[in-house]
């Protein structure tokens, strides 16, 4: 099946710092990627699609300068989140979708921000 | 206003009683899907229907996609302990998935 593999699982970082999360497809390409926000017991909330290639196409409200996108090849997509505050705080989950096997999701990247 | 209205939002029950999730939207989608999530794990997929009136099944899940598939139904049979989760429904429009609010399911033992 298709896998696409997410780190990291879990990243702790102080107020005004940069994350990086990264999003690759271990054995397909995939010119688009999505980028999803899940709080506590909430569903999964679609953030941006990832474009390789070009720039990413973001949901209503989501901030493109708070959260930048860089789909650089077709097995990699990174989700940056820039001067992290606690609101930020969040669990970040990417997906891709493979020809054969629909979409498949990442293990999910645990945000805290102190 | 949710694309994809999912009920119930929550679910507490006994081992071995039955449940039926419901996913109901106004518009029609090429496929739905069928995910269940873990604490702290991406959704896994568990079935996507795509024919109007599809059935399918899965052991002790039941799968339905309605006949204008704008709706779609999942019923567990004899639940145990072990279906305990987040169970979402998710509808493809274009080249996005559009996700219900999800079902938080407690089977008790």
């Amino acid at each position: 099946g298709a896998v696409v593999s997410q780190h990291p699982s879990r990243v702790i970082c102080k107020s005004g710092t940069s994350v990086k999360i990264e999003c690759r497809s271990l054995d397909f390409q995939a010119t688009t990627m999505f980028w999803y926000r899940q709080f506590p017991k909430q569903s999964l909330m679609l953030m941006a699609t990832s474009n390789e290639g070009s720039k990413a196409t973001y949901e209503q409200g989501v901030e493109k300068d708070k959260f930048l996108i860089n789909h650089a090849s077709l097995t990699l997509s990174t989700l940056t989140v820039t001067s992290a505050h606690p609101e930020d705080s969040s669990f970040y989950i990417c997906s891709a979708r493979e020809r054969f096997y629909g979409y498949t999701f990442g293990s999910g990247t645990r945000l805290t921000v102190v | 206003t949710q694309l994809l209205e999912q009920s119930p939002q929550f679910l507490s029950i006994q081992e071995g009683e039955n449940l039926t999730v419901y996913c109901n939207s106004s518009s029609v989608f090429s496929s739905l899907q069928w995910y269940r999530q873990e604490p702290g794990e991406g959704p896994v997929l568990l079935v996507t229907v795509v024919t109007g009136g599809e059935v399918k099944k899965l052991k002790r899940l039941t799968f339905q996609f309605g006949d204008a598939r704008k709706d779609s139904s999942l019923h567990i049979t004899a639940a145990q302990p072990g279906d305990t989760g987040l169970y979402l429904c998710a509808g493809a429009k274009g080249n996005k998935l559009v996700f219900g609010a999800g079902t938080i399911l407690r089977v008790k033992s």
